[in-house]
Parts: structure tokens; sequence; C-alpha cells
């Protein structure tokens, strides 16, 4: 059962338009949301995070929206530029016990901004 | 440059033999994790580790092993009881491990079993 969903496999944007990417969850038990950023054949890298208890947080071109009444987050990319061209990953974070997290990840979107 | 460091890139290995995977941090992390990548899956954990010489499973443990004897050092095993071992697999490492710390990612290494 996928708690954490990323529907939209793929997305193309123009250059100097917005993105947005989507991001759907099941467990109200998450606490954190984190989105990254990941190239071919490289680690992901951390993007962007919010708090459940705040429902946007900005970071120069990047805004986290979250809707915690809809399990809804977006992550906005305004202007987009032929460089955010990689696959973006939604996660959640969760208490496991023991004072352990865990992260439960999307299965992604891969973004392709067209010059 | 502080990071993560997997090694090696590309690893391939017959059916049936076991194998090591490096994963060295000098971030002076505590909490470290591998996760495994699948085509068109997200990111999977195998085992995580909060503190030297303790870890726990994942939610994919079974077929692998891990030891965290030194803070910096994270080395993952993919035993032959593994049934489909083929994939990417990333090391990563946090501050704390609480759920605000962001994870740091090396660069995987890409496992082929034939």
């Amino acid at each position: 059962d996928q708690q954490v969903k990323q529907n939209s496999p793929s997305l193309s944007v123009q250059e100097g338009r917005i993105s947005i990417l989507n991001c759907d969850y099941t467990n109200s038990m998450f606490d954190y949301f984190l989105w990254y950023k990941k190239y071919p054949a490289e680690g992901p890298t951390f993007l962007i995070s919010i708090s459940s208890i705040k429902d946007k947080n900005e970071d120069g071109r990047f805004t986290v929206f979250l809707n915690k009444s809809a399990k809804h987050l977006s992550l906005h990319i305004v202007p987009s530029q032929p460089g955010d061209s990689a696959v973006y990953f939604c996660a959640a974070s969760s208490y496991s016990g023991a004072g352990s997290y865990q992260l439960t990840f999307g299965k992604g979107t891969k973004l392709s901004v067209i010059p | 440059d502080g990071g993560i460091t997997q090694s090696p890139k590309y690893l391939f290995r017959k059916e049936g033999q076991n194998v090591t995977l490096s994963c060295e941090q000098n971030l002076n992390h505590d909490a470290m994790y591998w996760y495994r990548q699948d085509p068109g899956q997200g990111l999977r954990l195998i085992y995580y580790s909060q503190i030297v010489n303790d870890f726990q499973k994942g939610d994919i443990a079974e077929g692998y092993s891990v030891s965290r004897e030194k803070k910096e050092s994270f080395p993952l095993t993919v035993t032959s009881a593994q049934k489909n071992p083929t994939a990417f697999y990333l090391c990563a490492s946090s501050i704390s491990g609480t759920g605000d710390s962001p994870l740091h990612f090396g660069n995987g290494t890409r496992l082929t079993v034939t």
C-alpha cells in the first residue's frame, strides 16, 4: 500500500513558466515532508521541506504548499529553468519508535523543462 | 569536501555470491541509511542506523545485512538469499535521524547480478 503517491510520472514545462509537482499521502502521522531532486546516475539532493504544522515554505524559486485536510502537497518552481530537468521525489517522515524516524518516498516525477 | 562516498559505482556479481557495498561519510552524521531504487519505483529503505553498533531493519531487509562498527562507515552486504539483487543502491546519512533532518545521499552503486 503506497503511503506517498506521485501520480504524474512525468511533466513537461516551457522554460520561464511555472512547474507544479504534486504529491498525495495517506498517513496522517507524517510530521515532515521533503522534496528531493535527482539527476541520472546520482544520488538525490535535498531541495526543500515543510513541517506538518505549516502550510507554506519558500526558498528562492521553490515553494512547497501543504494542504493537510486534503493530504496533499505540491512543489512550485518559478521560473522553471532547463537545469531543473530531473526526477523529483516527494518524501514524508514518520516516527518509527525508539527515537527513530523513517522516510517514505513516492515514485518520483520526471520534470523536463523545454528551452 | 564533506560528503558520502559509495564504492564502487558499478558492481557485477554472479548469482549465489555475497557482495558488500561500501559507504563512508565524513559529515560526522549520527544516522546512516541504505535505500534501494528500482526502475519506476521510489526509494525503499533496507536498513538504518542511528548510532554506532546499532541498526534496525527497514521495509525490505530480507536478504541483506549491515554493520556499523564506526560512525563514518555503514557497509551493506547483499547475500545470496536476496531474490532480486540487481538494483541501484543508495547510502545516505543525516545529522540526527529526526524527521526534520534531511538526508544526504551518496551517488549510488549499481549492482548487476547475473
